[in-house]
């Protein structure tokens, strides 16, 4: 069974700078694709970037990018410098491939950036 | 002109009576999804849909009737609602065989109060 830890409940940066989102993922399956997606306050869930399990390198997509590392069953998020609107919920996520497989998140990293 | 739809956004009920919440989906994709986020802000899946047809059904009482009308739909139906049943309920879909990507597009959410 796919599982998704996301072990920082919370996690506090100052404007400006980077901050790395841990996410630990387990499945024995070989094909699979991480997600992180993100959620202000509002509630609106937000994705942000995606990995796939062969892809060679790791993904970026903006300020976001995607420290892969496949022998560690990691996955973790680095927001480089941050902004006061990067404040809220981010949830890792994992999918096996197959197209209706669905989505197993984490328990979520609450991220607060102080000006 | 909003890709993925939820009505009502708000939903504030009596223990013990029936509701329904809507969702459309204007992006063409084949699945769609109903997930759960509790007040711990944990993401559950409770349902999938390719096509009109039902691919995932996780332990989720039978209280909770999903019923899609056609790909583009997918609406899910509470019967005698319990003070548990509080939480938001997700929409999403994604389009099956993109792997690409293969990210859940989400609704905004429709948070269900139960008194």
């Amino acid at each position: 069974a796919q599982k998704i830890t996301q072990t920082q409940p919370g996690m506090f940066v100052q404007e400006k700078e980077a901050v790395t989102l841990d996410c630990t993922y387990d499945t024995s399956d070989p094909s699979y694709g991480l997600f992180w997606y993100k959620q202000p306050s509002s509630g609106e869930m937000i994705f942000l970037i995606y990995q796939g399990s062969y892809d060679q390198q790791n993904a970026t997509e903006g300020r976001y990018s995607l420290n892969f590392q496949k022998a560690r069953k990691s996955a973790n998020l680095v927001i480089s410098a941050s902004q006061l609107g990067d404040s809220a919920m981010y949830f890792c996520a994992m999918r096996l491939q197959g197209g209706s497989e669905k989505l197993v998140f984490g328990k979520g990293t609450k991220l607060t950036v102080n000006p | 002109d909003t890709a993925v739809s939820q009505t009502p956004k708000y939903l504030v009920t009596q223990m013990g009576n029936d509701k329904s919440i809507k969702c459309e989906q204007n992006l063409g994709h084949d699945t769609m999804y109903w997930y759960k986020q509790d007040s711990k802000k944990f993401l559950k899946i409770m349902f999938s849909y390719n096509n009109k047809e039902l691919i995932i059904n996780e332990t989720v009482p039978n209280r909770f009737s999903p019923k899609s009308p056609d790909k583009a739909h997918l609406n899910l139906h509470i019967n005698s609602l319990e003070l548990g049943d509080s939480a938001v309920y997700f929409c999403a879909s994604s389009q099956e065989g993109r792997w690409d990507s293969g990210e859940l597009f989400f609704g905004e959410g429709s948070r269900l109060t139960v008194l």
